[in-house]
Formats: C-alpha cells, structure tokens, sequence
C-alpha cells in the first residue's frame, strides 16, 4: 500500500536553529498538509499546499514557517529560527483530492526536540 | 467552530472483550468522519473513512457508524486483542474549510491478556 515518508523520525536541535522536515507524499496525491502535535495535545493543522501554494494556514503557522516542493515528490516544512515550543511531532499528510472528500494518509511524523 | 470530543480518554479491557469508542462533533455539517490508530510516539494509521452519506464502515474486527444528525461517531472493536493497544483518534473536516481536520483528543486504550 502507498505510503507517505517523513525524514528524519526525530531531530534534535538547538534553540534558534533552522530545521527542514521532509515529506515525499503518495505519488499520485496532489494536496499536501502539515500537522503537530505537541506531547499530550491534539494533533493541529498546520498547514495545507496545493498547485504549488499555500491554500490554507492555522494561526500557528507564522512567519517562522514555511513550505516548499522543491520537486515533483518532496514537500517540506522549515522552521527559520527554532523556540522551545516548537518541540512536537510532525505529520506529514497528503491526499489525491480534497481531503475532507477522500480522507488523508498521514507520515509516521518527525519528532522536534528543540533544547 | 467545530469542535471534537471523545469519550472515555482511557480504556483498559481484558483481552476478548467487545468495546465501544465514541466520538462526538458539534458541526454536523460534515463530508466524512476518519478514525485513525496511533501507536505510542509513531504515525496516524487510517483505520476507516465514513462518508456523510453513509451509516457505517467494517474493515476486520472495526465497525465506524456515523449518525450526523446527532453528531456522533462510534467505533465498535470486536474480540479485542492486545495488539490493539494504542490511542484512537478521530476527525472531521473543518466546517467551512475542505482541507483542514479537527481531531479529538482520542482514547487510550489498553488491551490486557
């Protein structure tokens, strides 16, 4: 079955720092999300891309984030200067057309540990 | 604002018993209803996708109803087994916005032999 895969499965890194989490959703998909979680909390929407732009972003996806394809299979999410309360894991997810349609297929995530 | 609440936050059976987690949603104007299984500190694995059209799914021993009218989700796990230890989340749509999902805090179960 097709999967989504996020590299690494866990980055640690310090207070500041800039991280890349990547994410090569199903081939065939052509919306990509990115969600948290932060430890003990819900799972959040972050962010959703689409046709090569943003479509939608939560409050919490400010300036200190950003997304990109830099090809036709990666999707990434960076973060410019790392805080604290950025540590959480990170869902990479995709779906071949609107999720709220078709559902979603969500990474095995990225876990932040910003120290 | 949609919001998701699920019931009970923690579940702890013995193996072999039927059980029932159940999710409720304050916006009933839904397209679907996703129940998924996360396993401690790794992915969210789809268990079932329930169209708004529909009243429920099976996949294996997992049976999804969804009555939106009333705004809730059940999810019915039958013969439990320990392998099916894990948190189960589910999640609906954002009312107003197609590609964003609100997920309840899920249950915590634990399947003891």
């Amino acid at each position: 079955e097709p999967e989504v895969t996020q590299t690494p499965s866990h980055q640690v890194t310090q207070m500041g720092q800039e991280v890349i989490l990547r994410c090569v959703p199903i081939s065939n998909h052509l919306y990509f999300y990115w969600y948290r979680q932060i430890l003990g909390q819900k799972v959040e929407f972050l962010v959703s891309f689409y046709n090569n732009e943003i479509s939608e972003k939560s409050e919490i996806f400010d300036d200190q984030f950003s997304v990109e394809r830099p090809d036709g299979s990666n999707f990434t999410l960076k973060i410019r200067s790392t805080k604290l309360e950025d540590s959480a894991m990170y869902f990479c997810a995709s779906s071949e057309k609107t999720g709220a349609l078709y559902g979603y297929t969500f990474g095995s995530g990225t876990r932040l540990t910003v120290v | 604002k949609q919001e998701v609440t699920q019931i009970p936050a923690a579940l702890s059976v013995p193996e072999g018993e039927n059980l029932v987690l159940n999710c409720s949603f304050t916006d009933s104007a839904i397209y679907n209803l996703q129940w998924f299984r996360q396993d401690p500190g790794k992915g969210l694995t789809s268990l079932l996708l329930i169209q708004s059209s529909q009243r429920e799914q099976t996949s294996g021993r997992l049976n999804a109803s969804l009555d939106k009218s009333s705004g809730r989700s059940t999810l019915y796990i039958a013969a439990s087994q320990p392998g099916d230890s894990a948190t189960y989340l589910c999640a609906v749509p954002f009312s107003g916005g197609y590609n964003k999902l609100i997920f309840g805090a899920g249950t915590r179960l634990a399947v003891h032999p």
